[in-house]
């Protein structure tokens, strides 16, 4: 089973709106990392938190921890139609490998 | 810096060939991870390579498919006498230090397609 579940599996807003998507996990872990895939693309990092952070920001992007639930959340505030990719949580645990889940597809529509 | 190297783009073979699909790290990054990709699903980790050693292999089949990451030259995926199930989209990441400490920088990965 995942280490990591994205929820919602999908999600469609308006330009302008927030988007929220969460991250939850099983065991306990290192660090949690947000990714961001464009369509035919690989890849791209936004954020890594620590198990001992709660919170970081990067630009429009808000990335929370609780590990006594075991989760994430991803917030992009004022999102705009290029923000429309699929968004992937990956947990690291004992310095092994990072595993990904299944991903938020998130659409912006102008 | 150029960032992960991944090639060819696309690869089509038949049943029965071999696949090789190559991975330049970014400059100075010695840890190498390969993944695969289904159409809409997540990455499913294979392998995690640190410069000539294989760290954690628990995501490569027992068959068939094998990854190095030489002193000198790309890391390379091998997949012998490949099968319809093993279309996907393959990614390389690679990182400067292990995964507790760095992000992995992605390529834009090998789409592989059996025929």
């Amino acid at each position: 089973s995942q280490q990591g579940e994205e929820d919602p599996q999908a999600l469609s807003i308006q330009e302008g709106e927030n988007a929220t998507m969460n991250c939850s996990y099983k065991t306990s872990i290192n660090n949690l990392q947000w990714y961001r895939q464009n369509s035919g693309r690989g890849l791209v990092h936004l954020i890594l938190i620590r198990s001992n952070e709660r919170e970081k920001h990067s630009g429009r992007l808000r990335v929370t921890l609780d590990t006594s639930k075991k989760s994430s959340s991803l917030l992009i505030t004022a999102s705009r139609a290029a923000d429309t990719a699929s968004y992937f949580c990956a947990t690291v645990i004992n310095a092994g490998k990072s595993t990904f889940g299944d991903g938020t597809t998130l659409t912006v529509k102008p | 810096n150029a960032g992960v190297m991944q090639n060819p783009r696309h690869l089509v073979r038949r049943r029965g060939q071999e696949a090789r699909l190559r991975c330049s790290p970014m400059k100075g990054h010695s840890h190498v991870y390969w993944y695969r990709q289904l159409p809409e699903e997540g990455l499913k980790f294979m392998v995690y390579l640190q410069k000539e050693n294989i760290i954690d292999e628990s995501g490569m089949p027992k068959e068939r498919f094998s990854a190095e990451f030489p002193k000198e030259g790309p890391s390379i995926l091998r997949i012998q006498q490949v099968v319809r199930g093993d279309s996907a989209a393959y990614f390389c990441a690679s990182s400067p230090q292990g995964p507790n400490n760095s992000p992995l920088h992605f390529g834009n990965g090998t789409r592989l397609t059996v025929t």
